[in-house]
């Protein structure tokens, strides 16, 4: 069975450039999730989906940042302008059910110039 | 948010078994203790979680405070490949949210 899959793997950009993450979670898994995670911390939640709904978006910096799922399966994570401090990596999960153990995929890691 | 404390650092001898401690004195009856790890350049994966009980799998067990304020993971026979961070997380089963914290850096010496 296929993980969670995303893309790119690495990004390099300049500041105010935009950029996008993609990600494709597992089959049938409902509830999807993008985390951020800077470096030497933890993975820290920007947003969580049920199935297209953003459930928990309350982490999300909406001047920059924006996400969708469209059809409740794929997401994609905007950013818009990029910045400096954008540098991290970006890790896409999902579970079958809301409760739901994680699958995390291997992550699109950003660096902005 | 409930939060656990973990220390920064351990590190284990292949083929030794590791035990991971973890605080949690503000748990409250709906947390669920779970566990997860994170290899280099991986995103994280799961190991374990529990409530009350004990709690075994083929990756490692789980040991629950009476009291519910600590909790050990415990690694039984460490191998290289379980050199990771490794993540005490607090999951309450109202919002459901994983929160993780900065997570215990495990090496392992051959």
């Amino acid at each position: 069975e296929a993980g969670v899959v995303q893309s790119p793997r690495y990004k390099i950009i300049e500041k105010k450039q935009p950029v996008a993450f993609w990600c494709n979670p597992i089959s049938g898994h409902n509830t999807l999730y993008w985390y951020l995670q800077n470096l030497g911390q933890g993975p820290e939640l920007l947003i969580r989906y049920e199935n297209e709904e953003a459930v928990d978006d309350s982490q999300l910096p909406k001047d920059r940042f924006s996400a969708e799922r469209l059809k409740g399966v794929d997401s994609t994570l905007k950013i818009q302008p990029a910045e400096l401090g954008d540098s991290a990596v970006y890790l896409c999960a999902s579970s079958l059910a809301i409760f739901g153990e994680l699958f995390f995929g291997e992550g699109s890691r950003l660096t902005v110039l | 948010d409930a939060k656990t404390t973990q220390p920064n650092s351990m590190e284990s001898n292949e083929e030794e078994p590791v035990h991971l401690p973890c605080n949690h004195s503000t748990i409250s009856g709906t947390d669920y203790i779970h566990w997860y790890r994170q290899l280099p350049s991986q995103g994280p994966e799961y190991v374990i979680h529990g409530l009350t009980s004990n709690v075994n799998n083929r990756m490692a067990s789980l040991a629950i405070a009476e009291d519910r304020k600590s909790s050990t993971l415990i690694l039984h026979r460490a191998t290289l490949r379980d050199a990771a961070v490794y993540y005490c997380i607090l999951r309450d089963t109202n919002d459901y949210k994983l929160s993780f914290g900065a997570g215990t850096t495990v090496t392992v010496r051959a």
